[in-house]
C-alpha cells in the first residue's frame, strides 16, 4: 500500500459527460501529480500541484482541470468526455515539489471508460 | 522534448532465465527510476539511481545508470513467475515531473 488513495476505482460514463476523480496523498506529502495511462502511450504527465498551488502543466487538455484543496487532497475534473479519454488515471504524491530524488508514490488508479 | 525509449516492448521467458531491459534517451537526466506495475495497480518504485555509472542491486535485480546519465538497464537473474509485470523507467530532473518510458511487459512462464 503506497498510502495514496484514489476514488473511484472504476468509472463508466457517456460521451459529453463530466466526471471528477479524487486523490488523497500520503500523509505529509505536499505535492500531487496526475498522470494518464493509455494502452498505447504509457504514462503521460498531466499536472502537478504543490501545497495548493499549480506547479507545472504537462499534456493536459483544456477540457481537463485540477485543484488541490487546503487539506491537500486533489481532484481532477474531466469534462465534455470523448471516447479517447478512456484510460487509467493515476495520482502520485511526494514530499517535495521538485528535486533530484523526488520520489513519487502512486495510487492504484481510476479506470475511466467512456462509452 | 525529452523521450525515453524502452526495449524490448514485450518479453516472454522461461523461469530461471536471465534478461535485460534497456531504457535509452538522447537527454541527460539527474535521476532514473525503475518501477514495476501489476494489473490493476499503480507503479511501485523499485530503485532510483542518480550517479553516472551507478549500479544498484535489489536481490536478483541489478540496475545500472549509464556514465552519461542518458540510459539505464535492468538485469534480472534467474527470473521467477513473480517477476511478471510491466517494468517502467522514468527520468527525472531538478524540476517536478517524471518522463516515463513506454514500458516493458515481462511474462515469466513456470
Amino acid at each position: 500500500d503506497s498510502g495514496v488513495t484514489q476514488t473511484p476505482k472504476h468509472l463508466i460514463t457517456a460521451t459529453g459527460q463530466r466526471v471528477t476523480l479524487r486523490c488523497s496523498p500520503r500523509s505529509g506529502d505536499l505535492s500531487v501529480y496526475w498522470y494518464q495511462q493509455s494502452l498505447d502511450q504509457g504514462l503521460q504527465f498531466l499536472i502537478q500541484y504543490y501545497n495548493g498551488e499549480e506547479r507545472a502543466k504537462g499534456n493536459i487538455l483544456e477540457r481537463f482541470s485540477a485543484q488541490q484543496f487546503p487539506d491537500l487532497h486533489s481532484e481532477l475534473n474531466l469534462s465534455s468526455l470523448e471516447l479517447g479519454d478512456s484510460a487509467l488515471y493515476f495520482c502520485a504524491s511526494s514530499v517535495a515539489g521538485a528535486g533530484t530524488q523526488n520520489i513519487q508514490y502512486f495510487g492504484a488508479g481510476t479506470r475511466l471508460s467512456v462509452l | 522534448t525529452q523521450l525515453l525509449e524502452q526495449s524490448p516492448q514485450f518479453l516472454s521467458i522461461q523461469e530461471g532465465e536471465n534478461l535485460t531491459v534497456y531504457c535509452n534517451s538522447s537527454s541527460v537526466f539527474s535521476s532514473l527510476q525503475w518501477y514495476r506495475q501489476e494489473p490493476g495497480e499503480g507503479p511501485v518504485l523499485l530503485v532510483t539511481v542518480v550517479t553516472g555509472g551507478e549500479v544498484k542491486k535489489l536481490k536478483r535485480l541489478t540496475f545500472q545508470f549509464g556514465d552519461a546519465r542518458k540510459d539505464s538497464s535492468l538485469h534480472i537473474t534467474a527470473a521467477q513467475p513473480g517477476d511478471t509485470g510491466l517494468y517502467l523507467c522514468a527520468g527525472g530532473d531538478s524540476s517536478y515531473k517524471l518522463i516515463f518510458g513506454s514500458g516493458t511487459r515481462l511474462l515469466v512462464r513456470p
